[in-house]
């Protein structure tokens, strides 16, 4: 248990639903990632927060995707009116903060993913 | 695609044998990280590389790095069956942002 946890672990939806799925990092963290991750591949990045404020989305996270993280502490992930290819496991993973000069990457803690299964 | 490539895509070995796996990435970049991945499950941190780092140890762990090849490469050594799992190489670009790209992996099994 790394101390992010992910709420549902498992999702189950049918096509043109609404889904959301709720990220709560380690308390210190001001940091928060989103990641999809499919079958046999590796994560894909699809947002991250500096405290509440959305600093990148990717071009992968199309317009029926939404995250926030209201308050900097969690964090949610909507989809809405749901395909089939949104099938995967969501991911979310927390850091401290590190320099933003020298590009900042340090130790990602990850969540247990939500997996999403659309019908 | 974004991520990076990892090679060998599968692995499986003998426990007590050496496993060793090859990362390549696209640009320049400020550090590298290695994640492992049981079935269904989150990501765990294994190890961080600076670019001005070689190379770097951590338990049964060894990690290179060759900023001029833009690749790296994981060795664990006297395997175990519990080390069965998929591993994955992680860098931010050096360009700046906060995008984290990870390779696909490679997936690893240790026959007992």
């Amino acid at each position: 248990d790394t101390g992010v946890s992910q709420d549902p672990r498992h999702k189950i939806t049918k096509r043109g639903q609404n889904v959301t799925f709720r990220c709560d990092p380690i308390s210190e963290h001001n940091r928060l990632y989103w990641y999809r991750q499919t079958l046999g591949q590796g994560p894909e990045f699809l947002t991250y927060f500096q405290n509440e404020a959305q600093l990148e989305k990717s071009r992968l996270l199309s317009d029926r995707f939404s995250a926030e993280r209201p308050k900097g502490s969690f964090s949610t992930l909507e989809i809405q009116r749901t395909e089939q290819g949104d099938s995967a496991m969501y991911l979310c993973a927390s850091r401290r903060g590190g320099s933003l000069l020298a590009g900042g990457l340090e130790t990602q803690y990850f969540g247990p993913g939500t997996r999403l299964l659309v019908l | 695609s974004q991520q990076g490539e990892e090679d060998p895509q599968a692995l499986s070995i003998q426990e007590g044998e050496n496993a060793t796996m090859n990362c390549s990435y696209k640009t320049s970049i400020n550090n590298l990280q290695w994640y492992r991945q049981n079935s269904g499950r989150g990501l765990v941190h294994l190890i961080l590389i600076r670019s001005n780092e070689r190379e770097k140890h951590s338990g049964r762990l060894r990690v290179t790095l060759d900023t001029s090849k833009k690749s790296s490469s994981l060795l664990i050594t006297a395997s175990r069956a519990a080390d069965t799992a998929s591993y994955f190489c992680a860098t931010a670009p050096y360009t700046g942002g906060f995008k984290t790209i990870f390779g696909a992996g490679t997936r690893l099994f240790v026959k007992a």
